[in-house]
């Protein structure tokens, strides 16, 4: 199975500032199938990026999505209070589905 | 609007089964996957499995091969997932949701907790 590994696990910043989380697969990924997740405590994860870089509906344009082959990054440009979450990358083109362990944005 | 609503929690003892359900609505049920994610307290998310409504072919993880089974009532646009011989390595909040071919999980439901304990 293709093994997806998120880091930082943690990252500590301040709203405003620019945040770059990194997901990298154990072997090549197809970049239509790159997908980035964003969970709150008590929700249900939403998804924010498919294909490596389309934005979901209603994602704002301070996220965006790159990479290829097995390197993937997730850019938030300047965070907003609601952004601090935790994120994860998935891989969805080969079975079985794949997820990173989540990289988690905090407020320093 | 696109909905996935999950059956209530669950208490169940080790040993057990336990079934959860998940109806769709606002949206043609068979045009969609079903996917199965898991996430045991404080960890990440895991894939488990989904079905084609439309055939109601499924395909699982292999950590899960012969202790789940996934089906759907395409009559009343619901999916199941049923996880027998329960342990306490599946206490979990358990998700379903919507796969689309090229876009990923685009709606999920609201998550089902299943606390194994005896």
């Amino acid at each position: 199975e293709i093994v997806l590994t998120q880091s930082p696990g943690t990252l500590s910043l301040s709203p405003g500032e620019r945040a770059t989380l990194s997901c990298r697969a154990s072997q090549s990924v197809s970049s239509s199938y790159l997908a980035w997740y964003q969970q709150k405590p008590g929700q249900a994860p939403g998804l924010l990026i498919y294909g490596t870089s389309s934005r979901a509906t209603g994602i704002p344009d301070r996220f965006s999505g790159s990479g290829s082959g097995t390197d993937f990054t997730l850019t938030i440009s300047r965070l907003e209070p609601e952004d601090f979450a935790v994120y994860y990358c998935q891989q969805y083109g080969t079975s079985p589905l794949t997820f990173g362990g989540g990289t988690k944005v905090e407020i320093k | 609007q696109v909905q996935l609503v999950q059956s209530g929690a669950e208490v169940k003892k080790p040993g057990a089964s336990v079934k959860v359900s998940c109806k769709a609505s606002g949206y043609i049920f068979t045009d969609c996957y079903i996917h199965w994610v898991r996430q045991a307290p404080g960890q990440g998310l895991e894939w488990m499995g989904w079905i084609n409504p439309n055939t109601g072919a499924p395909n699982f993880a292999q950590k899960f091969q012969g202790r789940v089974t996934m089906t759907r009532d395409s009559s009343i646009s619901t999916a199941y997932m049923e996880l027998s011989r329960l342990t306490s390595d599946d206490t979990a909040m358990y998700y379903c949701a919507r796969g689309l071919a090229a876009k990923g999980h685009d709606y999920w439901g609201q998550g089902t907790l299943v606390t194994v304990s005896s």
